[in-house]
């Protein structure tokens, strides 16, 4: 079965700093990749999502993720964050011979005025 | 509605007690899963429906969980004779195909 792995639990950065939010997935077939955000208190939002193609991924609020298929990773990146960022982050893989869902244990991303 | 729709967003069951989750996926979408959030964790999957068929249920962690989607749209998670490790936050999401989930809010279950 697919698993993933986001290799930082907390990650505190500054206003306007950038960030980068890693993940790390294994599955022994192709897979689709996913990011979502977390605000409290609130269900899960697709940021962005790598189903084929170009590897370099454009989402919503400024973020943008890159797959590596020989490194096996799908890091989220954001040049210049936000107060409004803070939230927790999960990276989630479908694998192709699959229908569920399953995601890393979150990333929880402060950014600090 | 235009969401997925769960109630009730908020359940605090004695130990012991039975509960009832409901969901109410977006119209037309076959698919549904349960996912179980744990406090400071990443949601685990609990199992998956195609309509009223359920295809998998290797993450229901005891024969306690059980869940049914009778016609193929409703979909309600029961957990008999709750226990305190069952208190986390159960989500639901609902396709019209895999790479396109969409969530619910939630429902936070505190057994105490």
């Amino acid at each position: 079965a697919q698993s993933v792995t986001q290799l930082d639990s907390q990650v505190p950065v500054f206003e306007e700093a950038p960030v980068e939010l890693r993940c790390n997935y294994s599955s022994s077939v192709s897979v689709y990749l996913f990011w979502y955000v977390q605000y409290p208190n609130q269900g899960l939002q697709l940021l962005l999502k790598y189903l084929s193609g170009s590897t370099l991924v454009k989402g919503i609020n400024g973020f943008e993720a890159e797959f590596n298929k020989s490194q096996t990773s799908f890091h989220l990146r954001k040049p210049s964050v936000h107060i409004s960022d803070t939230a927790e982050y999960f990276c989630a893989v479908i694998s192709y011979n699959n229908n569920d869902m399953r995601f890393g244990a979150g990333t929880r991303l402060t950014v600090k005025p | 509605g235009a969401g997925v729709s769960q109630s009730p967003r908020y359940k605090v069951a004695k130990r012991g007690q039975d509960v009832a989750l409901r969901c109410d996926p977006i119209s037309g979408h076959v698919s549904l899963f349960w996912y179980q959030q744990a406090l400071g964790q990443g949601p685990e999957f609990l199992t998956y429906f195609q309509n009223e068929a359920q295809l998998d249920k290797s993450g229901l962690p005891s024969d306690r969980f059980f869940a049914e989607r009778p016609e193929g749209s409703v979909s309600t998670l029961k957990i008999q004779r709750t226990q305190q490790e069952d208190s986390a936050v159960y989500l639901c999401a609902s396709s019209r195909d895999p790479t396109e989930a969409f969530f619910g809010q939630g429902t936070r279950l505190t057994v105490v």
